[in-house]
């Protein structure tokens, strides 16, 4: 049963499209995150949502606009793509874990390899 | 802001032999650690954690890390290298507080095993 799961895998596109990745959860997470890993491999966090509310935003150009549209998903709105928009977007969510000895662990998903033409 | 860093960004070790990978981290507080593997075409898996119960963790596939104040390091170790193992890893420190939580990761060690 997958945890984390985003749809599509991989998308190809031309510059100035608009496009979606879908990030879906079933592990009842109150968190869920947006994180881009360039070509170097380097992780950098860009979103978190905290029941369905924006929590962090990580100077992220406003051309990507993350949906919540309840706790179990994320999605990822990306308008007038470019270049460098290039990357390996993956979805992550995590328990509430002030206070709780052990939490705040992150659960990633497989990730979804963006090519921009 | 805490930081990660990770010496080495290639490791190559003969199959058997041992596994360290070093993680040094900068935090004005107790740190939450964490060592992630990524396997190539793959997202993310949680190897282990630190949340200050105990200052040797181990974890899945026979890899263990240590905390050491003193030193700030959390370096990972593996007694014998398995092919397998070849694959990213990345050390990552956990900020911010209730729902505010986010994962600041050092720029990976890809690790080469040589049969």
């Amino acid at each position: 049963d997958t945890a984390v799961s985003q749809t599509p895998k991989y998308l190809v596109t031309q510059m100035g499209n608009d496009k979606s990745i879908k990030c879906e959860q079933n592990l009842g997470h109150d968190t869920m995150y947006w994180y881009k890993q360039d070509s170097k491999k380097f992780l950098k966090i860009m979103f978190s949502y905290n029941n369905k509310e924006l929590i962090i935003n990580e100077t992220v150009p406003n051309r990507f606009s993350p949906k919540s549209p309840d706790k179990a998903h994320l999605n990822l709105h990306i308008n007038s793509l470019e270049l460098g928009d290039s990357a390996v977007y993956f979805c992550a969510s995590s328990q509430d874990g002030w206070g709780r000895q052990g939490s705040r662990e992150q659960y990633f998903g497989p990730g979804t390899r963006l090519t921009v033409t | 802001a805490q930081s990660v860093t990770q010496l080495g960004s290639h490791v190559s070790v003969s199959e058997g032999a041992l596994v360290l990978l070093r993680c040094n981290y900068s935090s004005s507080v107790p740190p939450y650690l964490f060592w992630y593997v990524q396997y190539p075409n793959q997202g993310l898996q949680l190897l282990l954690k630190y949340t200050s119960a105990a200052t040797l963790v181990k974890g899945i596939n026979g890899f263990e890390a240590e905390f050491k104040k003193s030193e700030t390091s959390f370096h990972l170790t593996k007694p014998s290298a398995h092919m397998s193992d070849a694959a990213e890893y990345f050390c990552a420190v956990s900020e911010g507080g209730f729902g505010n939580e986010k994962l600041t990761f050092g720029t990976g060690t890809r690790l080469t095993i040589i049969p």
